[in-house]
């Protein structure tokens, strides 16, 4: 079973519509991030979160720790936001830095 | 705005031969990180490198590999003897652990080096 999975796998949507990218694991963790990967292959950190909500221009993301579940927003979602959104947790293991990624969700926005 | 490099951005070699990938992390960082991606799968961790050592591995990472931090800003991963499976993007990242309150830090990926094993 792996131990971070998103939904969907894959989203495509018409310009301005509302995203939302779900992840869940079955992990104890210390921090969440929410990554972007391009199809040239790059991968951008967009958020890291241990709790709570955190927002950035049109990007929010939220967790809940005791659900072990996360959610990516997209408001007014434009044609450069699509890439692959992947979701990666940190588990909680003493000195651990490593992440351990979803399988990732390729969002499409059509213009 | 300081930004992790990798080199090559895309290497070719034969199966069996030695391969090293080269990173520049962030200057200031210290902790750093090998990651891969076979074409079309998950990023999956392979190593990660603080205080000189490697602090964590994962089960990829076999004797085959091994890493290096030569000079001080270079880090280098090392693949012995490669083999057709070892095809995928290699990832480097870096972070900032230690010099602030906060235990967990964000880390900034490189570009990505594309090995091709023939």
């Amino acid at each position: 079973k792996n131990e971070v999975e998103q939904s969907p796998q894959n989203l495509t949507a018409q310009e301005g519509e509302f995203i939302t990218i779900n992840c869940s694991y079955s992990v104890g963790i210390s921090a969440l991030h929410w990554l972007q990967q391009h199809p040239g292959g790059g991968i951008v950190s967009l958020f890291m979160l241990s709790s709570g909500k955190k927002k950035h221009g049109r990007l929010i993301a939220t967790i809940n720790i005791q659900e072990k579940h996360s959610s990516l927003h997209i408001t007014a979602s434009h044609p450069r936001d699509s890439a692959v959104y992947i979701c990666a947790v940190q588990p909680i293991i003493q000195g651990a830095q490593k992440l351990v990624f979803g399988q990732g969700t390729r969002l499409t926005i059509n213009p | 705005e300081p930004e992790v490099t990798q080199t090559p951005s895309h290497q070719v070699t034969q199966m069996g031969q030695e391969v090293i990938l080269r990173c520049v992390p962030i200057s200031n960082h210290l902790y750093f990180y090998w990651y891969r991606q076979i074409l079309g799968q998950k990023v999956e961790f392979l190593v990660s490198f603080y205080n000189n050592e490697i602090s964590e591995k994962s089960e990829i990472f076999d004797d085959q590999f091994s890493v290096e931090r030569p000079d001080g800003s270079n880090f280098t991963l090392k693949i012995r003897s490669t083999k057709l499976e070892d095809s995928a993007m290699y990832f480097c990242a870096s972070s900032d652990w230690g010099n602030t309150p906060s235990f967990f830090h964000e880390q900034y990926f490189g570009p990505g080096t594309r090995l091709t094993v023939t």
